[in-house]
């Protein structure tokens, strides 16, 4: 168990340029959800992954925001045309359905994005 | 709209006394509750977590209690450590759904 791996592990970017985020979950994790993490706030549910199928979106993620997962293995999050209220901790996570609907999700140490 | 929340932003705790960290949540269709611990720098860690169909679940040093009548979450530590110091977050779901809903979050610390 290598853990979640995320990469960049920080990322400054200027007002509405793009930006693309990797994850790489555990290995034999089909599920990977992605997380959003703001100053003094919990983690707010993105978007999930179940294989390579997209199976829910969150309200928070508006059009600028993408997520693909193509081989159903690691992910990315691409962030268009940014802007300063984009900057927050971006975390990813994973779990395994074979563990059943209630397998803890394992988080990585996520993305700090920087919007100036 | 805030449907869990964790209403003490820090506490200080004694070395090897008792942490009793709380949660409150709105929505009687949770039926499946978490505790995570974060580090400065770090993904949040998973604790320990709870059913609805069960009061209290137990793992080592903490125990985490469920009242669901009052729609309330606790986790005791005991005793506390100084590793134990940390950022604690409540979550919770819905029976079937897979999203996670976080508390803002407890930042412990454990003086020696």
């Amino acid at each position: 168990d290598t853990g979640v791996s995320q990469d960049p592990r920080h990322k400054i970017t200027k007002r509405g340029q793009n930006v693309t985020f990797r994850c790489d979950p555990i290995s034999e994790h089909n599920r990977l959800y992605w997380y959003r993490q703001t100053l003094g706030q919990g983690p707010e549910f993105l978007t999930y992954f179940q294989n390579e199928a997209q199976l829910e979106k969150s309200r928070l993620l508006s059009d600028r925001f993408s997520a693909e997962r193509p081989k159903g293995s690691f992910s990315t999050l691409e962030i268009q045309r940014t802007e300063q209220g984009d900057s927050a901790m971006y975390l990813c996570a994973s779990s395994s359905i074979l563990r059943g609907n209630n397998s803890p999700l394992h988080f990585g140490n996520g993305t700090r994005l920087t919007v100036t | 709209d805030q449907q869990v929340k964790q209403n003490s932003p820090s506490l200080s705790v004694q070395e090897g006394r008792i942490s009793i960290l709380n949660c409150d949540y709105t929505n009687s269709m949770f039926d499946y509750f978490l505790w995570y611990k974060k580090y400065p720098a770090e993904g949040p860690t998973f604790l320990i977590s709870i059913s609805s169909i069960k009061d209290k679940n137990e793992d080592g040093r903490f125990t985490v209690f469920l009242n669901k009548s009052a729609k309330h979450l606790s986790l005791h530590i005991v005793p506390s450590q100084p590793g134990d110091s940390a950022v604690y977050f409540c979550a919770t779901r819905i029976q079937g759904a897979q999203k996670l809903v976080f508390g803002q979050g407890t930042r412990l610390t454990i003086n020696p």
